[in-house]
């Protein structure tokens, strides 16, 4: 089992260019998650999926966007980046309540 | 509303002395929380978690939490702490307002054992 992966690991952006993060998870989990994570302000949820075809808004939704077209599969969209949008970006997935979540390795995003 | 505080950014201990990283929560209705570990470079992972229960919690590498209902805590603690411990550590708290397996994380700690 891979468990939780991300594609890319490093990304560096100019304003207002636009990207997509892919995260994969192989444990059918049904629960997907975007967090990003801030010096001093530990992880913040951007969008969650509970189900394939469903999103749903976080704490910190602006600026992205986030598809789930596939079960396995959580796609994180940055149509427009800011400098504010650096920061790295763990995405994780979980069997439903009560079971804990599986983070991936991370994407570091740097914007210019 | 519901969060997490971890009071301390830094935790220095000895190796081989007992270590707690502290964690304070405000929930409306029943508390289920989480502690998590980040070593440099890499993903969260779990450790333990407090549904339900008895009060003592123990989880993975040798830790063990404690829910205290009155003084709305669950601290992280290890008899014996060793250099690989030596991490940044999350509490966190499910939202029970949100949808999925949603969670509110604290700031972290630092935690650094020193040989």
């Amino acid at each position: 089992n891979a468990g939780v992966t991300q594609t890319p690991k490093f990304r560096v952006l100019k304003t207002g260019q636009s990207m997509t993060l892919l995260c994969a998870q192989d444990m059918n989990h049904e629960y997907m998650y975007w967090y990003r994570q801030d010096p001093g302000m530990g992880l913040r949820l951007i969008h969650y999926s509970v189900g394939e075809g469903t999103t749903a808004k976080g704490e910190v939704p602006d600026g992205y966007n986030v598809s789930r077209l596939k079960k396995q599969n959580f796609l994180l969209g940055l149509e427009s980046a800011a400098p504010s949008q650096t920061s790295v970006y763990f995405c994780a997935s979980s069997y439903v309540w009560p079971y804990e979540q599986y983070f991936g390795p991370g994407t570091r995003l740097t914007v210019t | 509303a519901q969060s997490v505080a971890q009071p301390e950014d830094q935790v220095n201990v000895a190796e081989g002395n007992p270590l707690t990283v502290k964690c304070t929560y405000s929930v409306s209705g029943n508390p289920y929380l989480f502690w998590y570990v980040q070593y440099p470079n890499r993903g969260l992972q779990f450790l333990l978690k407090y549904i339900t229960g008895d009060n003592l919690v123990k989880g993975s590498y040798g830790f063990e939490a404690e829910f205290n209902k009155s003084q709305t805590s669950f601290h992280l603690k290890k008899p014996s702490a060793l250099v690989s411990d030596s991490a940044l550590y999350f509490c966190a708290v499910r939202d029970v307002e949100g949808g999925a397996n949603n969670l509110f994380f604290g700031t972290g700690t630092r935690l650094t054992v020193i040989p």
